[in-house]
């Protein structure tokens, strides 16, 4: 049951360029959607969320792009830095589940020198 | 930021052993949940917790787990006889209300393992 999907197991980018991960949902009752980060041995950390009311969110040099009608969200980030590689967990929940969150799969993002 | 904690970082128990994983959540949060992630999977939902009862449980929490807020500061999980499959990290989260737009704290987790 992959009601949440992150189809980019990883990701390899270049410092200083534009991350693009993305993640794909198929339950209609989905209102709001996170993003999170996570380092090894640590819990994931909240980074950026958006409402099913809005199609973007920035915050510094993360935005999230929401697209309902496609069931696609996307979180850039840019410029990448060294310090960005972590795990990349996609999050939704909607008003009918509001206690808890559906993740993703997650995606490793790796930024090179 | 205040953190929320979580203690032991790491447990290794014997299969059909009890495990009780301890959590202390942020001093004023209200709602408290727990998740688990195995190894190379995605990060689940394990059971939420409100006012001194479950508010919504996953089909993960059979009867072999329970929850239990004995003190007010404390929020633990105990598995009453682990099975091999129950080997991942649980983390524990807590957030001031129920609502999906207030952020979602999570500890460090206690990576299970379970012999």
């Amino acid at each position: 049951d992959q009601q949440v999907k992150q189809n980019s197991p990883s990701l390899s980018v270049q410092e200083g360029r534009i991350s693009i991960l993305n993640c794909d949902y198929t339950n209609s009752m989905f209102d709001y959607f996170l993003w999170y980060k996570k380092y090894p041995a640590e819990g994931p950390t909240f980074l950026i969320s958006i409402s099913s009311i809005k199609d973007k969110n920035e915050d510094g040099r993360f935005t999230v792009f929401l697209n309902k009608s496609a069931k696609h969200l996307s979180l850039h980030i840019v410029p990448s830095q060294p310090g960005d590689s972590a795990v990349y967990f996609c999050a939704a929940t909607g008003t009918g589940t509001a206690s808890k969150l559906t993740f993703g799969t997650g995606t490793r993002l790796q930024v090179t020198l | 930021e205040p953190e929320v904690t979580q203690t032991p970082s790491h447990q290794v128990t014997q299969m059909g052993q009890e495990v009780i994983l301890r959590c202390v959540p942020i001093s004023n949060h209200l709602y408290f949940y727990w998740y688990r992630q195995i190894l190379g999977q995605k990060v689940e939902f394990l059971v939420s917790f409100y006012n001194n009862e479950i508010s919504e449980k996953s089909e993960i929490f059979d009867d072999q787990f329970s929850v239990e807020r004995p003190d007010g500061s404390n929020f633990t999980l105990k598995i009453r006889s682990t099975k091999l499959e129950d080997s991942a990290m649980y983390f524990c989260a807590s957030r001031l209300s129920g609502t999906p737009y207030e952020k979602l704290l999570f500890g460090s987790g206690t990576q299970l393992s379970v012999l």
